[in-house]
């Protein structure tokens, strides 16, 4: 089974803190995705990489940063957290390949910017 | 603009009553589905995939049926339980985009089981 795993499951951090959150897949797969998840709005694409080093913006990448250095681990950056970054962040990952591929999720890390 | 919705927000089911949980999709071009599960305070959890080829799909309990005359997916639940209680929501991968396949993800329906 792939298991994603993300380094904590609740955070509170001060507004202006710099937040890492990190992510570890163990199925060797190419893709990671980080998303943001927030009541009425669904599943909002923050940034993805599908290799090592390379990263994409996605849908909402402002004030976001992130690190692929290996191919296993994906971390999200909140340079300056702020109040409006609160919300649950969801990890997952997928195999590369010309079929559609799955994305499987970690378990979330509940994030409160105070 | 394009989306993937779910026609109702809220379900409740009797224990052991089959459930259907619906999904509208928009964009003609996707033809990969997907169904997650996720419990309260945890991650999505993958339940079953339709491509387009096909009408139907079966799992344990689970069936997932599309129309794409009518662009609509369904998830049946057959003889729900109380561990079947979860946001269920549908995503849609409208294929690649600058090398990623992009994914667009439903609000979710939220399920509860009445013992």
């Amino acid at each position: 089974d792939v298991k994603v795993t993300q380094s904590s499951r609740y955070l509170v951090k001060r507004t202006g803190e710099k937040v890492f959150l990190e992510c570890v897949q163990d199925m060797d797969h190419e893709n990671m995705f980080w998303y943001r998840q927030d009541p009425g709005l669904g599943l909002r694409l923050i940034y993805f990489s599908y290799d090592v080093k390379m990263k994409e913006k996605g849908d909402i990448p402002e004030g976001y940063s992130v690190s692929r250095e290996k191919k296993e681990r994906f971390s999200l950056i909140l340079e300056s957290a702020s109040t409006n970054q609160t919300s649950m962040y969801l990890c997952a990952s997928s195999r590369s390949g010309p079929t559609r591929e799955t994305q499987y999720f970690g378990p979330g890390t509940r994030l409160l910017v105070l | 603009g394009e989306s993937v919705g779910l026609h109702l927000p809220t379900l409740s089911v009797q224990e052991g009553d089959n459930s259907i949980i619906n999904c509208a999709y928009s964009n003609s071009a996707s033809d990969y589905f997907i169904w997650y599960k996720q419990e309260s305070g945890k991650g999505p959890q993958f339940i079953i995939d339709i491509r387009s080829n096909m009408d139907k799909r079966q799992g344990q309990r689970v069936t997932v049926l599309l129309n794409k005359t009518v662009k609509h997916l369904s998830l049946q639940i057959a003889a729900t339980q109380p561990g079947d209680s979860a946001v269920y929501f549908c995503a849609e991968n409208m294929g690649s985009s600058g090398g990623y396949q992009k994914v667009t993800f439903g609000t979710g329906t939220k399920l509860q089981v009445i013992p």
